[in-house]
């Protein structure tokens, strides 16, 4: 089974921090994502990465920067916390070609800013 | 572009009752479509998939069929459980040059009662 490990379930940070998100996946997936997931507005894309050292915007990444130095490994850094950055985490994995990959989901970061 | 419209909920609904939680899709193609289930302080996990038109995708007593001429793929279980009570999401692949991401609904709660 494919596993997706984030680094913490529960974090909780002040406005202005740098703040670090780490994700790891064991199927050697070339492609991983990093989401945020708010009520009534369900999973939107921040950033995702194909390849190791490259990267893509998704439909929110302003305050969000990534960093992926390894295949398994996908970062998301919160460059200077703010309190609408509150939110839940959620990092996933998949292989790429068709579309019938499915995307392999981590158990979340549940991310508060004070 | 593509997009994914599902029953917003809630949805409540005692222990051996019938479930149809319906979504319907605009698509370029005829991509794979996939149905996701957050069970309470989890990640998502894939529930099923089809990957042509008139696949039928089950697991765990759901299921979904692929309909290319109504654009839907509706989740449905005959009799549900109270372990059923969860977040479910329907989600579509679109094309980002070699590799796919999902988009996805806006979830439908569930809640069954005993």
């Amino acid at each position: 089974d494919v596993k997706v490990t984030q680094s913490s379930r529960y974090l909780v940070k002040r406005t202005g921090e740098k703040v670090f998100l780490e994700c790891v996946q064991d199927m050697d997936h070339e492609n991983m994502f990093w989401y945020r997931q708010d009520p009534g507005l369900g999973l939107r894309l921040i950033y995702f990465s194909y390849d190791v050292k490259m990267k893509e915007k998704g439909d929110i990444p302003e305050g969000y920067s990534v960093s992926r130095e390894k295949k398994e490994r996908f970062s998301l850094i919160l460059e200077s916390a703010s309190t609408n950055q509150t939110s839940m985490y959620l990092c996933a994995s998949s292989s790429p070609g068709t579309s019938n990959q499915p995307q392999h989901f981590g158990d979340g970061t549940r991310l508060s800013i004070l | 572009g593509d997009s994914v419209t599902q029953m917003e909920g809630p949805v409540t609904l005692s222990e051996e009752a019938f479930l149809t939680i319906n979504c319907t899709y605009t698509a370029t193609g005829y991509p794979s479509l996939f149905w996701y289930v957050q069970y309470p302080g989890e990640g998502l996990q894939l529930l099923l998939k089809a990957t042509k038109a008139d696949d039928k995708g089950s697991n765990k007593g759901f299921e979904a069929t692929y309909r290319k001429e109504t654009t839907s793929f509706h989740l449905e279980k005959g009799s549900v459980q109270v372990s059923d009570s969860a977040v479910y999401f329907c989600a579509l692949p679109y094309s980002g040059g070699s590799n796919y991401k999902l988009t996805f609904g806006k979830g439908t709660l569930l809640t069954v009662n005993p």
